[in-house]
C-alpha cells in the first residue's frame, strides 16, 4: 500500500456512544502504535503492538479505551462512552522491524465528541 | 518519565536566514532522539535521528547529553521549511514508546 491508512478521517460522537477507528499499517510492518494528540499539543503514546501481540498499553487513559490487533496487520482502536475529553487526532503509525527507527504515520482519525 | 519540552510555540524567520529550533529533554538513562516534520495538510514524518547523524533538507541536529538538548538548526530557511517540528525521544529500556514535545511552528517569511 501507499502508506498507513486511517477509517473514518473524521468522526462526530455524541457523548456516550461507542467509536471504532481502524488502521491499516504497512504491509509486513511488525510494529504499530496508537497516538493521541489534543489540539495544539504533540502526539501522546497510548499503546503499541509487535505482531498481534499488545506490548504496551500504558498510555490508554482509562478503560474505555481498548485496542486490538488480532491477526497482526489491521489494528482498531475502541473508546467506549466517549467523553468530551476524549475529542483529539488518533494517529497510527507503523514499523517495519520491533523498535524500528523510522516510524510511519497515518494522516489521523480526527475525532469530535459533542 | 522522559519529558521533552519545545520552548517555543511559533517561530518566524526571512527566508536565507539561520533557524534553530530548540528541544530540551529530561532522561536518565540514554535515549534517541528524533525531529519529525508536518508540512501543511501532509502527515508526520520523520525528519531525522541523532544515532545517524545525518543532514536532511540542510538540517542537522547535535545531542548534547552535558545541556540534554537537541535543538534543530539550518543554516539558510527557505520558504519550503515553514511547517510543524516535533521532538521526540525514546528510551532503550521501551522501544516502542516515543514521547513528543508539543511542537514548534516555523514560519519562513520570504
Amino acid at each position: 500500500g501507499a502508506g498507513v491508512s486511517q477509517s473514518p478521517r473524521y468522526k462526530v460522537a455524541k457523548r456516550g456512544q461507542d467509536v471504532a477507528l481502524r488502521c491499516d499499517p504497512i504491509s509486513g510492518h511488525v510494529s504499530l502504535f496508537w497516538y493521541q494528540q489534543a489540539l495544539g499539543q504533540g502526539p501522546e503514546f497510548l499503546t503499541y503492538f509487535q505482531n498481534e501481540a499488545q506490548l504496551d498499553k500504558s498510555g490508554l487513559p482509562s478503560d474505555r479505551f481498548f485496542a486490538e490487533r488480532p491477526e497482526g496487520s489491521v489494528s482498531t482502536l475502541k473508546i467506549q462512552r466517549t467523553q468530551q475529553e476524549d475529542s483529539a487526532v488518533y494517529l497510527c503509525a507503523s514499523s517495519l522491524a520491533p523498535g524500528g527507527n523510522t516510524i510511519y504515520f497515518g494522516e489521523g482519525s480526527w475525532l469530535t465528541v459533542v | 518519565a522522559q519529558r521533552v519540552t519545545q520552548p517555543e510555540k511559533l517561530l518566524s524567520v526571512f527566508k536565507g536566514a539561520p533557524v534553530e529550533l530548540k528541544c530540551n529533554y529530561s532522561y536518565s538513562g540514554s535515549p534517541e532522539l528524533f525531529w519529525y516534520v508536518q508540512y501543511s495538510r501532509q502527515r508526520l514524518q520523520l525528519l531525522l535521528r541523532h544515532i545517524s547523524r545525518e543532514s536532511i533538507k540542510g538540517f542537522t541536529a547535535d545531542l548534547n547529553k552535558g545541556e540534554t538538548s537537541f535543538h534543530l538548526k539550518k543554516p539558510f530557511a527557505q520558504e519550503e521549511d515553514s511547517a510543524m517540528y516535533y521532538c521526540a525521544l525514546r528510551t532503550n529500556t521501551n522501544a516502542g514508546k516515543s514521547t513528543f514535545g508539543d511542537g514548534t511552528t516555523l514560519t519562513v517569511k520570504p
